[in-house]
C-alpha cells in the first residue's frame, strides 16, 4: 500500500518553456502533498506544501509564480515549472501524507528535469 | 528551527562490515522516520520509531530511538552492496504538517 507515482520520470525542455509534473497517490487519499527539490548527493529541500482544495504554502525563497502548484483532488497534485531556465534543472520529488495515522510521508519516484 | 544532523556524511565500507549512522537533534521529536534513497529514485520509508528507547529491527537493520527522543541510530550488520544508498532520517517539525529531513548519509558498500 501507500504507493505514489510521478509523471514524467524524466523530461528535457528548452529554456523559456513550461513543464508540468504530476504526483498521484494510487491507493490512498492524501489531503496533503509535498514538493521537494533535491540536488546531487544532498538531502531533500522542501519547496511547498500542497493541500487539496486550497492554495499551496511555499517555503521561503521559492517563487510561487514560477513553481505553480495545483492540488485538485485527494489523489493528484501538479507542479508546473514556468519559463524554465537551466538553473531549474534538478530532481523533483513529491510525497503524500495519508489521511490517518502518523506523519509518515510516502514518496514518488521523482522527476529528473533538464532544461537546455 | 528543528535541525537533524546526520553523521557520518559519507561512508564507504567493504561488504560484510558493520556500520552505524547517527541522527541527532537538540529538539525533541514525537517520532522519527528512516528512509533509504537510491540514485534516481524517491526515498523509501524503512521504519518509524515513536517511543523513547524503542528498538526496531528490519532484517540486518536495527533502529533505535534515544530515550529523550532527540536522536536515533541505524545499525547495519554485515552490510551488502544492496544496502548502498542515501539514508535519511526525518521527523515532524518545521511547521504544521511538515517533516524535517536530516542532512543525509551516503553509504557505499563495496563488494
Amino acid at each position: 500500500g501507500a504507493v505514489v507515482s510521478q509523471h514524467p520520470s524524466r523530461v528535457i525542455c528548452k529554456s523559456g518553456t513550461s513543464v508540468k509534473i504530476e504526483c498521484r497517490s494510487l491507493d490512498f487519499q492524501a489531503t496533503t502533498m509535498f514538493w521537494y527539490r533535491q540536488f546531487p548527493k544532498k538531502s531533500l529541500m522542501l519547496m511547498a506544501t500542497s493541500n487539496e482544495g486550497s492554495k499551496a504554502t511555499y517555503e521561503q525563497g521559492v517563487e510561487k509564480d514560477k513553481f505553480l502548484i495545483n492540488h485538485a483532488s485527494l489523489t493528484l497534485s501538479t507542479l508546473t515549472v514556468t519559463s524554465a531556465h537551466p538553473e531549474d534543472s534538478s530532481f523533483y520529488i513529491c510525497s503524500a501524507q495519508t489521511l490517518a495515522g502518523g506523519k509518515e510521508q510516502y514518496f514518488g519516484p521523482g522527476t529528473r528535469l533538464t532544461v537546455t | 528551527t528543528q535541525l537533524l544532523e546526520q553523521s557520518p556524511q559519507f561512508l564507504s565500507i567493504q561488504e560484510g562490515e558493520n556500520l552505524t549512522v547517527y541522527c541527532n537533534s537538540s529538539s525533541v521529536f514525537s517520532s522519527l522516520q528512516w528512509y533509504r534513497q537510491e540514485p534516481g529514485e524517491g526515498p523509501v520509508l524503512l521504519v518509524t520509531v515513536v517511543t523513547g528507547g524503542e528498538v526496531k529491527k528490519l532484517k540486518r537493520l536495527t533502529f533505535q530511538f534515544g530515550d529523550a527522543r532527540k536522536d536515533s541510530s541505524l545499525h547495519i550488520t554485515a552490510a551488502q552492496p544492496g544496502d548502498t544508498g542515501l539514508y535519511l532520517c526525518a521527523g515532524p517539525g518545521g511547521g504544521y504538517q511538515k517533516v524535517t529531513f536530516g542532512t543525509g548519509t551516503k553509504l557505499q558498500v563495496i563488494p
